[in-house]
């Protein structure tokens, strides 16, 4: 089962403007990860932040945590044509049974010229 | 240096069928997780293995099977194939436990199941 939604399903924008993507997740977590897919091909780390940490920059990209609402939103700015991909957050809840991350459902965000 | 490796990359099967599916991880990565994703959604965590022992194993059932090698790669394997396991199937290494860091991915297998 998913264990988070991104919100909104897709996203489409011009070039230049700001990207805005959420995620929801339900249990408690020791991370968070954003990563990158172009279509139907491998996913891309873009960026993991811990459950201590309230915010955190890469490059153009800024991620925020809010455990108390269990959400995280991922900032893309100035995007680019090149941005255009799927989203996903993952997170890892470090439940007995081996570690793992699930997988939210995904923002389709498509940047236009 | 090579990234995490994958082959086939597309392979087509009919019902009752199995498949091995195969992952190189990225030299020194000891963790290998397998996950599917079917079209449309993310990808589901179906097993991991560290030190070429289970660590891990998602909601799936016992047609699927994997090991790891004492070189770190890994097969999956998908006994009496079903159409709902059309996916495309990808492969992820890590150093350590996944809960440590990133993890890096292949570019996946394509399966179809007709």
């Amino acid at each position: 089962s998913q264990q988070g939604e991104e919100d909104p399903q897709a996203l489409s924008i011009q070039e230049g403007e700001n990207a805005t993507m959420n995620c929801s997740y339900k249990t408690s977590i020791n991370n968070l990860q954003w990563y990158r897919q172009n279509s139907g091909r491998g996913l891309v780390h873009l960026i993991l932040i811990r459950s201590n940490e309230r915010e955190k920059h890469s490059g153009r990209l800024r991620v925020t945590l809010d455990t108390s609402k269990k959400s995280s939103s991922l900032l893309i700015t100035a995007s680019r044509a090149a941005d255009t991909a799927s989203y996903f957050c993952a997170t890892d809840d470090n439940k007995g049974g081996g570690n793992k991350l699930t997988f939210g459902t995904g923002t389709q965000l498509k940047v236009e010229l | 240096d090579a990234g995490v490796t994958q082959s086939p990359t597309h392979l087509i099967k009919t019902r009752g069928q199995h498949v091995t599916l195969r992952c190189s991880p990225i030299s020194g990565h000891k963790s290998v997780s397998w996950y599917q994703q079917v079209l449309g959604q993310g990808p589901q965590f179906i097993f991991q293995y560290y030190e070429k022992e289970e660590r891990g194993r998602g909601n799936f059932p016992d047609r699927f099977s994997a090991r790891q090698f004492p070189n770190y790669s890994s097969e999956l394997n998908v006994n009496a194939l079903l159409l709902g396991d059309s996916a495309l199937y990808l492969c992820a290494s890590s150093f350590g436990q996944p809960s440590t860091g990133e993890l890096f991915f292949g570019e996946g297998s394509r399966l179809t199941v007709l």
